[in-house]
């Protein structure tokens, strides 16, 4: 089935560096990506859509500059977080739509900024 | 008041019985989802609903849009059932419950 592979699942940068994180669409193209932030015992909150080919739309009350999002393939879409800080800390998830079935969404990265 | 309300908030069930969780959502909806995520945090898709009833093994689905209203049914739950359910309305975006904590005890 259609399936987004998202790496790294969990990664610990320093505080300051930037983190770059895939979801790559497999057997589908991914035309739409959501990426998601959840913070512990809270809900998933939407931070952006990207497009294949055209600049993400951000939700409001996130940063375009310290979350970037490319979506240059329509099967590869990555959030790079730029100069991290431990507010950053928090798991991101990505999820793309399938024609007729729904969601699929990648299995998450766990983010640790110290 | 949250677009999306989840009850209850944490559920603790003994091996077999019959487990529901209830969601209530306040928005226009094109499908509701409901997802399963396990303590490391993946999520997977359960079912997206837009009208009446869905069944996958034992987990059944259901949606009544005129009350704005699903329910998540588990049979026979298991210790492997323990997750947080969450429920996902989508409208012009996606708004989810804060979920429910399931733990299913031996």
């Amino acid at each position: 089935g259609a399936v987004v592979s998202q790496h790294p699942s969990w990664v610990i940068c320093k505080s300051g560096t930037s983190v770059k994180i895939e979801c790559r669409s497999l057997d589908f193209q991914a035309t739409t990506m959501f990426w998601y932030r959840q913070f512990p015992k809270q809900s998933l909150m939407l931070m952006a859509t990207s497009n294949e080919g055209s600049k993400a739309t951000y939700e409001q009350g996130v940063e375009k500059d310290k979350f970037l999002i490319n979506h240059a393939s329509l099967t590869l879409s990555t959030l790079t977080v730029t100069s991290a800080h431990p507010e950053d800390s928090s798991f991101y998830i990505c999820s793309a739509p399938l024609t007729g079935y729904g969601y699929t969404f990648g299995s998450g990265t766990r983010l640790t900024v110290v | 008041k949250n677009e999306v309300e989840q009850s209850p908030q944490n559920l603790t069930a003994q091996e077999g019985e019959f487990i529901t969780i209830n969601c209530s959502y306040s928005v226009g909806i094109s499908a509701l989802h409901w997802l399963q995520q396990h303590p490391g945090g993946g999520i997977v898709s359960l079912f997206m609903l837009s009208s009446g009833k869905k069944k996958h093994g034992r987990l059944i689905a259901t949606i009544n849009i005129q009350e704005k209203h699903s329910s998540l049914h588990i049979t026979a739950s298991h210790p492997r059932d323990s997750a947080v359910y969450i429920c996902a309305a989508r409208g012009n975006q996606f708004y989810f419950g804060t979920g429910t904590s399931l733990t299913v005890i031996p």
